[in-house]
């Protein structure tokens, strides 16, 4: 079975600091590994993915995301938050032998960006 | 523009009644989602369906029906056996092949009175 742990329930981060939200997964085989944000109210919005090759994925708004097979972990980071990135932040699995996609989503990191 | 659409946005209903939510794509996608969304709780998958007259259930799918004549069209049931229909519902649809990413709708919020 497939799981995705978002250890945190939210995260403070003054605006102009880094920000890092934390996503760890267990799959069987290898995954993909998506990010996604949630403005209240709304649907998810499509942030990066990693699917293979560089651990390094850059995406949407200046979002990043470092893959680490090791620690079976996928945070995202940006290295300066604006207040405008306050928002829903969901990690979610989907295994690489399911073509349909059956994904499994974190519960949820909360950012507040204060300015 | 592209995109997914569901309606209503907002969505209020007595206890024992039936309720349907619309999800209409224009993407061309094969593959269409149901999800729940419960604060603190992530996105559940109620149903999704592969193809036309084709679907599958999710992890909650009790107490909801879907229907898929269509290609573009996914409308969910929230049934009166559902015990807790209050939530945040969430349509999604992405390519059948390879690794795509899941497009959502804005959602609908049912509440039951």
């Amino acid at each position: 079975a497939q799981s995705v742990a978002q250890p945190e329930d939210q995260v403070n981060v003054a605006e102009g600091n880094p920000l890092t939200v934390k996503c760890t997964y267990s799959v069987s085989g290898n995954p993909y590994l998506f990010w996604y944000v949630q403005y209240p109210n709304r649907g998810l919005q499509f942030l990066l993915k990693y699917i293979t090759g560089d651990n390094l994925v850059k995406g949407s708004y200046g979002f990043e995301a470092e893959f680490n097979k090791s620690q079976t972990s996928f945070h995202l980071k940006k290295p300066s938050a604006l207040v405008s990135d306050s928002a829903l932040y969901f990690c979610a699995v989907s295994p690489t032998t399911d073509s349909w996609g059956k994904f499994q989503f974190g519960a949820g990191t909360q950012v507040v960006v204060t300015p | 523009d592209g995109g997914i659409t569901q309606s209503p946005k907002y969505l209020f209903r007595k206890e024992g009644q039936n309720v349907t939510l619309s999800c209409e794509q224009n993407l061309n996608h094969d593959a269409m989602y149901w999800y729940r969304q419960d604060p603190g709780q992530g996105l559940r998958l109620i149903y999704y369906s592969q193809i036309v007259n084709d679907f599958q259930k999710g992890d909650i799918a009790e107490g909801y029906s879907v229907s898929r004549e269509k290609k573009e069209s996914f409308p969910l049931t929230v049934t009166s056996a559902q015990k807790n229909p209050t939530a945040f519902y969430l349509c999604a649809s992405r390519n059948k092949d390879g690794p795509g990413e899941l497009f959502f709708g804005e959602g609908s919020r049912l509440t039951v009175l």
